[in-house]
């Protein structure tokens, strides 16, 4: 069974970035599709994007187009999300999330979860 | 992008009660949907996937149907534990939107 453990919350400036962590264990002998979903507080779920490593492709929301870059490390099992041109508005907990598959029409749907961090953007 | 619109937004019962929630998709989505339950400070929980399937370990008094653009989630005989908000998503086509969510209360 696979855990995704996330790295700790942050506070950041408007107009700076983060990057968040989600290193994958338990068996990791697969490739797996991980995504990003955030959710501001008292909010809804929204997808930002996701990563494909056994194609070595990513898909993003175009609301995040041009801000946020999903990568992986294969080497340590970590997906990182790094957002761009902090406001405000994207104080949120942002949760990485695996694909029930690594390919096919189950990639984008969430079996299992990161346990959220929480990111404060603040003046 | 598809936009999923669930109803109620809020949702009040009793310990024993049979419940259903909504999800409408903005146009079809064939029976890409998944359903999850969110519980306060937690990850989402999946529940069912392509529209009526339980995944592994989720009790079977959660079944999901539908197919196009209307989806149901109904929980039989809720339970103390079933007290969450759940959503929608569906993933027939990026980007893979939620629904806003609907809150189980205990009435």
């Amino acid at each position: 069974q696979v855990q995704l453990v996330q790295s700790g919350a942050e506070v950041k400036k408007p107009g700076s970035s983060v990057k968040v962590s989600c290193k994958a264990s338990g068996d990791t002998s697969s490739e797996y599709a991980i995504s990003w979903v955030r959710q501001a507080p008292g909010q809804g779920l929204e997808w930002m994007g996701g990563i494909l490593p056994i194609f070595g492709s990513t898909n993003y929301a175009q609301k995040f187009q041009g801000r946020v870059s999903i990568t992986a490390d294969e080497s340590t099992s970590t997906a990182y999300m790094e957002l761009n041109s902090l406001t405000n508005e994207d104080t949120a907990v942002y949760f990485c999330a695996k694909g029930k598959d690594s390919s096919g029409s189950q990639v984008w749907f969430f079996d299992i979860w990161g346990q959220g961090t929480m990111v404060t953007v603040s003046s | 992008d598809i936009q999923m619109t669930q109803s109620p937004s809020t949702l009040s019962a009793s310990v024993g009660d049979r419940v259903t929630i909504t999800c409408r998709a903005s146009q079809s989505i064939s029976g890409w949907l998944a359903w999850y339950q969110q519980k306060p400070g937690k990850a989402p929980n999946l529940l069912i996937y392509k529209a009526s399937n339980l995944e592994t370990g989720v009790p079977s008094r959660f079944s999901g149907s539908g197919s196009g653009t209307d989806f149901t989630l109904t929980i039989n005989s809720l339970q103390p534990d079933d007290f969450a908000t759940y959503y929608c998503q569906h993933y027939n086509s990026s980007p893979f939107t939620f629904g806003g969510g609907t809150k189980l209360e205990i009435k």
